[in-house]
């Protein structure tokens, strides 16, 4: 069964570091998502990305997030200025259909730990 | 998006069938319920996903009466490693983001 696949599983950075989280989504999927699980609580949104722009972002993804998808697989997070706060678990998802469906390919996640 | 409400966790023992039912009082017209399953430290999981009536797949079944104002996923004969969260999610498709709850934490017993 295709999957989403994320890259690095963990990642400690200093406060303050850029990191960039990557993800290759399932080849013929059109809509990307990332999403982050601090320990404990909730799955929360943070963007979602078609036709190479943002659809819709949460108020979490502040100016000190980005997403790109530099080429035709990756589909890559980036936090300009890590923060403490920022540690969690970051996933990201894609769909093949219009977000009707609601079908979502999760990956395993990369668990972001800022010291 | 209408708002859901499940229980908060759930015990069970292995052979069991386990029922999750999922509260949706304000659930509009256009809206589908969706089921997740997330073991600790993956991401969410698709399960199932229903309009109406009864919906059944090789892992569960997903049944929602006339009035879809809840909504019920049946796991049949559970295992050891059915043991992990499940999300209701309702919602028309209308946004591009899915709003996770927070979701009900099933514990199967040997």
């Amino acid at each position: 069964e295709p999957e989403v696949t994320q890259t690095p599983s963990h990642q400690v950075t200093q406060m303050g570091q850029e990191v960039i989280l990557r993800c290759v989504p399932i080849s013929n999927h059109l809509y990307f998502y990332w999403y982050r699980q601090i320990l404990g609580q909730k799955v929360e949104f943070l963007v979602s990305f078609y036709n190479n722009e943002i659809s819709e972002k949460s108020e979490i993804f502040d100016d000190q997030f980005s997403v790109e998808r530099p080429d035709g697989s990756n589909f890559t997070l980036k936090i300009r200025s890590t923060k403490l706060e920022d540690s969690a678990m970051y996933f990201c998802a894609s769909s093949d259909e219009s977000p009707t469906n609601e079908k979502l390919f999760f990956g395993s996640g990369t668990q972001l730990s800022v010291l | 998006l209408a708002k859901t409400t499940q229980p908060i966790s759930m015990d069970s023992y292995e052979g069991q069938e386990v029922n999750i039912t999922c509260s949706h009082n304000n659930i509009a017209t256009n809206d589908y319920i969706t089921w997740y399953q997330q073991f600790p430290s993956q991401g969410p999981r698709f399960i199932i996903q229903g309009y109406k009536t009864k919906v059944t797949n090789e892992v569960a079944s997903l049944f929602i009466p006339a009035d879809r104002k809840s909504s019920t996923l049946s796991l049949p004969r559970v295992s050891l490693s059915d043991t992990a969260v499940y999300y209701c999610l309702v919602g028309d498709g209308s946004s591009y983001k899915l709003i996770f709850g927070s979701g009900t934490r099933l514990l199967v017993r040997p």
